[in-house]
């Protein structure tokens, strides 16, 4: 198994909200991520776990809040967003470190309304 | 992060070759990768080179690396109207860093 899988694949959620959005992979990658994309933008790293533990949360809101149950799954909490927080949400996974590249997942496209 | 900064768009006819340019402020990265998206997609890892390697080719693909004016190039050859999707340079020492992606429109 080489993939990286987003679940789910497309959200709507109103602001008073609470959501979550799930990321999995089977190759024994020991690292994890989460990065945002707007329209027309690069994706934004978000937060790092390494060996299932939080190592860089890039300043991210509160209101996004991840979880790494164990060394295949990442989570990712969504309470009390704004509809600015409407973006392309992607999960990547590597070796730890960037020598290998990172596989990313097909995103969940999360619609704030 | 460190600054990666990428033309935003480039148009190629079908069949001719494409080329991507980046440029790039932090040189501690021991890789430094090329990934495309296409509309509503992922990011599929294309290629990568090495550091301290000047050139890669990988079929189609080839990647160039000038380290003093950290500059780094993927050229597409006989582009087809497939490879139309947006192109990220990325690198970084610890954590992987997104140049501003370039869109890469084949004209058949």
């Amino acid at each position: 198994d080489t993939e990286v899988t987003q679940t789910p694949k497309h959200l709507v959620m109103g602001m008073t909200n609470k959501k979550s959005l799930k990321c999995e992979q089977h190759m024994g990658h020991r690292a994890m991520y989460w990065y945002k994309q707007k329209a027309k933008k690069p994706p934004e790293l978000m937060f790092v776990y390494s060996y299932e533990k939080l190592s860089i949360n890039e300043s991210v809101p509160s209101r996004f809040s991840p979880e790494c149950p164990n060394s295949s799954l990442l989570n990712l909490h969504l309470h009390a967003l704004q509809p600015e927080d409407s973006a392309l949400y992607l999960c990547a996974s590597s070796q730890e470190g960037t020598e290998y590249g990172y596989t990313f997942g097909s995103g969940t496209r999360l619609t704030v309304v | 992060g460190e600054d990666v900064e990428q033309s935003l768009f480039l148009s190629v006819r079908e069949g001719d070759s494409s080329v991507i340019n980046c440029t790039y402020t932090d040189s501690s990265s021991t890789y430094l990768y090329w990934y495309k998206q296409e509309p509503g997609a992922g990011l599929q890892l294309l290629t990568y080179i090495f550091s301290n390697m000047d050139m890669k080719q990988d079929q189609r693909l080839t990647v160039l690396l000038n380290k003093k004016d950290k500059h780094l190039s993927l050229r597409i050859a006989d582009t087809q109207t497939g490879d139309s999707a947006i192109y990220f340079c990325a690198g970084g020492a610890n954590n992987l860093f997104f140049g501003t992606g370039t869109r890469l429109t084949v004209i058949p």
